[in-house]
């Protein structure tokens, strides 16, 4: 069974950088498959971030396309989100997700609230 | 990107009852949507994946149906933990989109 486990601060400073990571267990990286992350700010809907192949290869969404940047570690079976120049409205619960070719995002992590404040 | 609209935005039923939501797609989606369900607190839950493939350990009362713009998950007979968020999703074209979401209260 796929699991995923979300790492990081739940607190984060204006201007700063979100850190977050996802170690997977129960599947490898190495064997495909994309991995994504997606937030929600309290009370709204789900945004999709962006996804990540175990090549590197990622996709965007264009509206934070400058200020993030993904990456996976297979030797750890983990992937990685950096979203930089933080401000209150990246305030949201964040998810890490397996994004899989055949349809839909599954599993998907536990999600914890990160606030942007000082 | 393709926008998802989803309708109504809340859908007020009783135990028992069928329920309808719809999706409509800007453009063509062909097959590549998804439904999901969020209880508060919890993550999503992929209910459906291609427009009517039931996710693993999802009870066949529910079901999705659709191609191309428009699409419709139902819940043949709403079961008390079926009142939630429901959320449609397309992975058709980068950058993957959700719809805006369709609450499903105790009427």
């Amino acid at each position: 069974q796929v699991q995923l486990q979300k790492s990081g601060p739940g607190l984060v400073k204006p201007s700063e950088t979100l850190s977050l990571t996802c170690s997977v267990s129960g599947y490898s990286i190495s064997n495909g498959y994309y991995w994504g992350w997606i937030r929600q700010p309290p009370g709204k809907g789900l945004e999709w971030i962006g996804s990540i192949y175990q090549s590197g290869k990622t996709f965007y969404n264009p509206s934070l396309e400058s200020r993030v940047a993904m990456s996976v570690d297979t030797s750890k079976n983990q992937f990685s989100l950096n979203l930089t120049s933080v401000t209150a409205a990246d305030t949201a619960v964040y998810y890490c997700v397996r994004d899989r070719p055949n349809g839909g995002f599954d599993p998907w992590g536990q999600g914890t609230l990160v606030t942007v404040s000082s | 990107e393709i926008v998802l609209t989803q309708s109504p935005d809340t859908l007020s039923l009783s135990p028992g009852e069928r329920a309808t939501l719809s999706c409509r797609a800007s453009q063509s989606v062909s097959s590549y949507l998804a439904w999901y369900q969020q209880k508060p607190g919890q993550a999503p839950r992929l209910l459906i994946y291609d427009a009517s493939n039931r996710a693993t350990g999802i009870p066949a009362r529910f079901s999705g149906s659709g191609s191309g713009t428009d699409f419709t998950l139902t819940i043949s007979s709403l079961e008390p933990e079926d009142f939630a968020v429901y959320y449609c999703q397309q992975r058709r074209l980068w950058p993957r989109t959700f719809g805006q979401g369709t609450k499903v209260e105790i009427k």
